[in-house]
């Protein structure tokens, strides 16, 4: 079952700070996060593997909410780098890692 | 150089002509999956491999086949294509950690098919 992200698009201008959510209905072990550049591949962003644990590079965070069964994915003083579509994925069931629709970012100067 | 290869980049194809798109990775991973991506719908999964001769049906399995007869190797074979397997097709992989994901997966460039 794919977690779901919201918001589905997000439009900022430089500097501007956004917060992409990821939640599931089911149990959470995991979340990865993955942005994807348009006309590129996916790039790995980061993991999280337990309950409350945050990580980030540069101005890139997340943190890993295992009772609200959701992850959030905070870009701080956004820039145009920063634009493309982000996703997280999670295992379910008996599959590894199954993504979310996305969430488009733009970043506008 | 550690990556994820794909072949061909771009493809267009007819109806019913049966094609394959191959995928290599030279990082001894033991996951490999294969992904297709349409507009508004993100990425879907269509067969993952933990390892060499196992195989699993992602969300959308169907007119798709693969194999795992190798390590390193994990073509996606479309017997007889139709339009609406028109799409985006990214394979990945990594290595696994008991029966999760716990390192990061390595994409492929991407193959775009067209099946009019």
């Amino acid at each position: 079952q794919q977690p779901v992200q919201s918001p589905q698009a997000v439009i900022l201008r430089e500097g501007e700070d956004a917060v992409i959510n990821c939640s599931s209905s089911k149990a959470l072990y995991s979340v990865h996060w993955y942005r994807q550049k348009h006309g590129e591949a996916p790039v790995f962003l980061m993991i999280l593997l337990k309950g409350g644990e945050q990580k980030g590079h540069d101005k890139i965070s997340a943190s890993f909410n295992e009772k609200k069964q959701q992850s959030s994915l905070y870009l701080t003083a956004s820039q145009l780098s920063y634009s493309g579509t982000y996703f997280c994925g999670t295992p379910s069931g008996n599959t590894p890692l199954v993504f979310g629709k996305g969430t488009r970012l733009s970043v506008i100067a | 150089e550690a990556q994820v290869t794909q072949n061909p980049r771009y493809l267009i194809t007819v109806t019913g002509k049966k094609l394959t798109v191959t995928c290599s990775q030279n990082m001894n991973h033991e996951y490999m999956s294969w992904y297709r991506q349409d507009p508004g719908l993100g990425l879907r999964q269509i067969y993952y491999s933990m390892n060499v001769e196992v195989t699993d049906k992602g969300d959308v399995p169907e007119g798709y086949k693969v194999s795992r007869k190798e390590k390193r190797n994990f073509p996606l074979i479309l017997e007889s294509p139709s339009p609406n397997q028109t799409s985006l097709y990214f394979c990945a992989s990594s290595l696994v950690g008991t029966s999760a994901l716990y390192n990061e997966q390595f994409f492929g460039p991407g193959t775009r098919l067209t099946v009019l």
